[in-house]
């Protein structure tokens, strides 16, 4: 099962806001609506921010969203603030009953 | 508060053994499947495995296929993770998590380095 494909970096002014991609395919990110996101700073362990697609746990900012089209989910940052600034990793459950990550993304705040 | 405390890291040479653990607390862990990912250093995530709420339903990745195994004990509340025929490949921080398709309760993680 090969990686979902990210961006390697993403950056952004405060305030603006910023959209990382993950692509996959029918098997995974196109055939089911079990895409999640995590953000992860340095040192730290993962932080679910987006699940099922476009649902967010308690607790996450509503500046945080996310949409899929075809084989391609997005992650959307709105108001970036310096907070914001760490690794993002797409996930989908896929077609053989595993899971699979994408190839992660680093967020700057300029 | 929901918990997960890995535990079981350590140095290993190639060809080695070791077993992970992790101590859940906080919720009904035998109503949750259960998850091990992993981080290589500088590098980014991994599934490894899940099982099943009860046990009966395993899955692994092609890269520990033949020599991981997951198992649960719901009564103590504990994931494990045995993983034999180490590479340094495996070098990882290791973290289980609450699996519900989304992993929306992660530990901390526990160090695994492979090397002679």
């Amino acid at each position: 099962q090969s990686a979902l494909t990210q961006p390697a970096s993403v950056s952004g002014s405060p305030g603006q806001s910023i959209t990382i991609s993950c692509t996959g395919t029918s098997s995974d990110v196109g055939g089911y609506n079990y895409v999640s996101w995590y953000q992860q700073h340095p040192g730290k362990a993962p932080k679910l921010m987006i699940y099922d697609v476009s649902k967010r746990p308690s607790g996450v900012s509503n500046r945080f969203s996310g949409s899929k089209s075809g084989n391609t989910a997005s992650l959307t940052i709105s108001g970036l603030q310096a907070e914001d600034e760490a690794d993002y990793y797409c996930s989908s459950y896929t077609s053989s009953s595993t899971l699979v990550f994408g190839t992660g993304t680093k967020v700057t705040v300029l | 508060q929901v918990q997960l405390v890995e535990s079981g890291g350590g140095l290993v040479k190639p060809g080695g053994s070791l077993r992970l653990s992790c101590a859940a607390s906080g919720f009904t862990f035998s109503d949750y499947y259960m998850s091990w990912i992993r981080q290589a250093p500088g590098k980014g995530l991994e599934w490894v495995s899940y099982i099943s709420s009860s046990g009966s339903t395993i899955y692994y990745a092609d890269s520990v296929k033949g020599r991981f195994t997951i198992s649960r004990d719901n009564a103590k509340n504990s994931l494990y993770l045995q993983m034999n025929s180490l590479r340094a490949e495996d070098t990882a921080v290791y973290y289980c998590a609450r699996d519900n398709t989304d992993m929306d309760v992660w530990g901390k993680g526990t160090t695994v380095t492979v090397s002679s």
